[in-house]
C-alpha cells in the first residue's frame, strides 16, 4: 500500500516569492511515479508536475520543479515567483507499478499568496 | 469538448434517493477512475475501468454504490439510498495509457449534498 503525508494544512507566501510544498511518502514498490496537483475554488484538480522513481534529474516544469530526495522518500514542490493565481489546494500524489495509474493522495496544502 | 466532462455539477439528493453521476472521459482514453473528495481532505479512489473492465473496485465503500461503463467511454457512478455520509465532490479522473508514469485528467467534479 502507498502513503502519502502532507504536513502543512496552510502556507502563506509573498507574491513574487518562492515557497516550498512538503511531500513525504511510504511504498515498498521499486517502480513508482509522484504527482502534484493543483486544486483551485472552482474544484478542478490541474496536473502540475511528475517525478518517476528512476528519474535521476529533478522534474521541472516552468515555475514548477520537484526536489526528489528518494532516499528520504520526499517529493516537493517549489513553485518559483509565486503568483496571486497560484493561491489553491496543492495535492501531491503517487501511483506505483503494481497499481496502474490509480493515485493515492495526501491530504494537501492550502497556498495562499498575498500581493 | 477537450476536457474530462461530468454531469450535474451540483445534485442536492433527500437522504434515502437515489443519484446517478455521469461522466464523459476524453475521447480515447482507455483508463476510468472514480473518486470521492469529502471536503478539506484528498480525494480517495472508489473505483478503476480500462476500457469497459472494472478492473478494481476495492474502494467502493458499501453495497450502495455502483459503477458502470458499459462502452468503454461514458461512465455512471450510481449511488443508492443516499446517506448524509455520501455528501461530497465526486469527481471522474481519465488516462490515455495504464502505467504509473501517465497522469490523470479530471473533470470539474459533482457536488453531492445529501439533505
Amino acid at each position: 500500500a502507498q502513503k502519502i503525508t502532507q504536513t502543512q494544512p496552510g502556507m502563506f507566501v509573498q507574491e513574487k516569492e518562492a515557497v516550498t510544498l512538503d511531500c513525504t511518502y511510504d511504498t515498498s514498490d521499486q517502480s513508482y511515479g509522484l504527482f502534484w496537483y493543483k486544486q483551485p475554488s472552482s474544484g478542478e484538480m490541474i496536473f502540475l508536475i511528475y517525478q518517476g522513481s528512476y528519474d535521476e534529474q529533478n522534474a521541472t516544469e516552468g515555475r514548477y520543479s520537484l526536489n526528489f530526495q528518494k532516499a528520504r522518500k520526499s517529493a516537493n514542490l517549489v513553485i518559483s515567483a509565486s503568483q496571486l493565481g497560484d493561491s489553491a489546494m496543492y495535492f501531491c500524489a503517487m501511483s506505483a507499478n503494481n497499481a496502474g495509474n490509480m493515485l493515492t493522495f495526501g491530504g494537501g496544502t492550502r497556498l495562499m499568496v498575498k500581493p | 469538448g477537450a476536457g474530462v466532462s461530468q454531469s450535474p455539477r451540483y445534485k442536492v439528493a433527500k437522504r434515502g434517493q437515489d443519484v446517478a453521476l455521469r461522466c464523459d472521459p476524453i475521447s480515447g482514453h482507455v483508463s476510468l477512475f472514480w473518486y470521492q473528495q469529502a471536503l478539506g481532505q484528498g480525494p480517495e479512489f472508489l473505483t478503476y475501468f480500462q476500457n469497459e473492465a472494472q478492473l478494481d473496485k476495492s474502494g467502493l465503500p458499501s453495497d450502495r454504490f455502483f459503477a458502470e461503463r458499459p462502452e468503454g467511454s461514458v461512465s455512471t457512478l450510481k449511488i443508492q439510498r443516499t446517506q448524509q455520509e455520501d455528501s461530497a465532490v465526486y469527481l471522474c479522473a481519465s488516462s490515455s495509457r495504464t502505467g504509473p508514469n501517465s497522469p490523470l485528467h479530471f473533470g470539474n467534479g459533482t457536488r453531492l449534498t445529501v439533505t
